[in-house]
């Protein structure tokens, strides 16, 4: 089946550690994206990719890094200057052209301890 | 800038019963608009969109139509199930130099509870 798989669902890690969740399609979409989810606040864009090796910083980009050095992948890297990364992160990917058809993944729950 | 607004949640209604969640957005330009659902422990799935004024956007018996002059999206059933006992997202995206990508704009989400 076709889709999004992120692993893994569930990361603890301790204050001052990099954490890298992946992200990996078989969609053959060319672009991808990262959102956070925190209670109340929605989603918010992180990073986003139109196409392989080319990223771009979302609305809330401090503390995070990705790459885009094949099609299918689009990793996040939470670094130690995230100064509140615990929330849930979601990738998703879209045709590119199209109007707004976001297709997910399950989501990865980060909690720093 | 661009923003969403829901209505408040968490909403519990019962079997059968009408549901209503309301969405209003501020946008530059001519956004299209959507609503997305998040089942427990799922990711986001499209449910229905809109992409230009009084369109009106369709699935699985939900219903919302684009009211450009008063900048709504209002997410409309007529009988909810207990299946649908979800968290409910509005969202908007803009079109730039006619392509668009999936930078959309999200409301903060409304939680849905449906009782037998």
């Amino acid at each position: 089946d076709g889709g999004i798989t992120q692993s893994p669902k569930y990361l603890f890690r301790k204050e001052g550690q990099n954490v890298t969740l992946s992200c990996e399609q078989n969609l053959n979409h060319d672009a991808m994206y990262w959102y956070r989810q925190d209670p109340g606040q929605g989603l918010r864009l992180i990073y986003y990719s139109q196409i392989v090796n080319d990223f771009q910083k979302g609305d809330i980009a401090e503390g995070y890094s990705v790459s885009r050095e094949k099609k299918e992948s689009f990793p996040l890297t939470v670094t130690s200057a995230q100064k509140n990364p615990t929330a849930f992160y979601l990738c998703a990917s879209s045709m590119g052209r199209d109007t707004g058809e976001l297709f997910f993944g399950e989501g990865s729950r980060l909690t720093v301890l | 800038g661009n923003s969403v607004t829901q209505m408040e949640g968490p909403v519990t209604l019962s079997e059968e019963a009408f549901l209503t969640i309301n969405c209003t957005y501020t946008a530059t330009g001519y956004p299209s608009l959507f609503w997305y659902v998040q089942y427990p422990g799922e990711g986001l799935q499209l449910l229905l969109k809109a992409t230009k004024a009084d369109d009106k956007g369709s699935n699985k018996g939900f219903e919302a139509t684009y009211r450009k002059e008063t900048t709504s999206f209002h997410l409309e059933k007529g009988s909810v199930q207990v299946s649908d006992s979800a968290v409910y997202f509005c969202a908007l995206g803009l079109n730039a130099g006619g392509t668009s990508y999936g930078k959309l704009t999200f409301g903060q989400g409304t939680i849905l509870t449906v009782h037998p």
